[in-house]
């Protein structure tokens, strides 16, 4: 079956510092890949989607960067983090192979980033 | 621009009561979906609904959706303490990237 992973679940960074979040998918080949932000009491942004190795599509400017190293990994950086980048941040999937990837986007467990 | 609404944003219910949960948008279409997400955690599917007219139903709720009025309901029939969640709509559009409502809190009291 497909699995989604995301890590860390909890991080704490100050201003000014990098960040690395990494998501990758099990069980399926070639899915489309999506970072999504959630500020607190809010509703999901949809920040980059990927529909292949090396193809990101940003949806909004930001402080963030995305990439796609290999088919089933999709992470999301930033190489000075702002108050602002605060929050919960959701990897999904959709498409792909096998019976239950179609027409569902999967969320990983999400990453809550405070930025102090 | 897609622009989806919920309304309401916030509902408290008793159990065993009734109640609908409305999402709009603005643009045309062909997949809508239902997620819940309890307090720190991640989105769950409930529902994905394809095609006007497509009514779907898992346990006390129901999701149906009208294309043409650019519309789709989430029903919750005698409610219970279990259902207490946020419930998000979310509308698909080419690559299937989803466009979310600004979520319905729902909270059900004995």
């Amino acid at each position: 079956s497909q699995t989604i992973h995301q890590w860390p679940a909890t991080l704490v960074q100050p201003v000014g510092s990098p960040l690395s979040l990494e998501c990758t998918v099990e069980g399926t080949s070639n899915p489309n890949l999506y970072w999504y932000r959630q500020a607190a009491g809010r509703g999901l942004q949809l920040l980059f989607y990927s529909v292949g190795i090396g193809q990101i599509s940003s949806e909004v400017p930001q402080n963030l960067s995305a990439s796609r190293p290999q088919d089933r990994q999709f992470i999301l950086s930033s190489k000075k983090l702002l108050l602002s980048d605060s929050g919960f941040y959701l990897c999904a999937w959709y498409g792909g192979t096998g019976v239950l990837a179609k027409n569902i986007q999967y969320f990983g467990a999400g990453t809550r980033l405070s930025v102090l | 621009e897609l622009k989806v609404e919920q309304n309401p944003l916030f509902l408290s219910m008793q159990e065993g009561k009734n109640y609908t949960i409305y999402c709009n948008y603005s643009t045309t279409s062909d997949r809508l979906y239902w997620y819940r997400q309890d307090p720190g955690k991640s989105l769950e599917s409930l529902f994905v609904l394809l095609s006007n007219g497509a009514v779907k139903q898992e346990g006390r709720l129901m999701a149906s959706l009208d294309t043409k009025a650019r519309l789709s309901t989430l029903h919750i029939t005698a409610a219970v303490h279990d259902l207490s969640a946020t419930y998000f709509c979310a509308v698909g559009n080419a690559g299937n990237m989803l466009t979310f409502g600004g979520g319905t809190r729902l909270m059900v009291k004995p």
